[in-house]
């Protein structure tokens, strides 16, 4: 049963580009949070998706920033005309729904964003 | 404002003693609290977790243990040993369908052979 996937792993963009990442949840996962974590500190929430729905975007800055999960293919975090400031590593967490509530959050190996 | 505080930046242990990770939290409607280990250029992995209705939860070598009076929590790990080495975090949730979760800062733990 493969684990959560992201791709890629790590992402070099220069100012003012944009950068997509990818994240393909657990098999029989439905939920998808993102996460980003800048340098000497912990994983702060940014967005949680179902399939076709954003459920909570309370994290995300409000320019620039987007995510998608399709009825098909991966979850998408796009981050538009990126910044210095956005270097950091985007984590990808998915999970099931027991009961109405989400269940363990299963991280993937992270994409590292370099923009220069 | 942080509301997940980990206070010990790094710790370092002997192999085969206990390693005990402690955790610090102020909003009072977290919950449900979970460790994570996370190895360098890895993601976290899931550890283990405690709802606020329990004060002990044990797994293998890894206990936590939660003062909600206190608002603290801590991972015991015994015996340590060096593939335990990583960073560890601590986490939190609120009551509801999203579960996001908040995370500390981590603290690095170093066992020494």
């Amino acid at each position: 049963n493969a684990g959560v996937m992201q791709n890629p792993r790590h992402l070099v963009r220069r100012r003012g580009q944009e950068a997509r990442l990818r994240c393909s949840p657990m098999k029989g996962h439905s939920h998808v949070y993102w996460y980003r974590q800048l340098p000497e500190e912990g994983l702060k929430f940014m967005v949680y998706l179902q399939k076709e729905n954003i459920i909570d975007e309370s994290g995300m800055p409000k320019e620039r920033f987007s995510a998608e999960f399709p009825k098909e293919g991966p979850s998408i975090l796009r981050i538009q005309q990126v910044v210095r400031g956005d270097s950091a590593a985007y984590f990808c967490a998915s999970s099931t729904v027991v009961a109405g509530v989400t269940d363990t959050q299963y991280f993937g190996p992270g994409t590292r964003l370099t923009v220069l | 404002d942080q509301q997940v505080k980990q206070n010990s930046p790094s710790l370092s242990v002997q192999e085969g003693r206990i390693s005990i990770l402690n955790c610090d939290y102020t909003n009072s409607m977290f919950d449900y609290f979970l460790w994570y280990k996370k190895y360098p250029a890895e993601g976290p992995t899931f550890l283990i977790s405690i709802s606020s209705i329990k004060d002990k939860n044990e797994d293998g070598r890894f206990t936590v243990f939660l003062n909600k009076s206190a608002k603290h929590l801590s991972l015991h790990i015994v015996p340590s040993q060096p593939g335990d080495s990583a960073v560890y975090f601590c986490a939190a949730s609120v009551p509801g369908s999203a579960r996001q979760l908040t995370f500390g800062s981590g603290t690095q733990l170093t066992v020494l052979p």
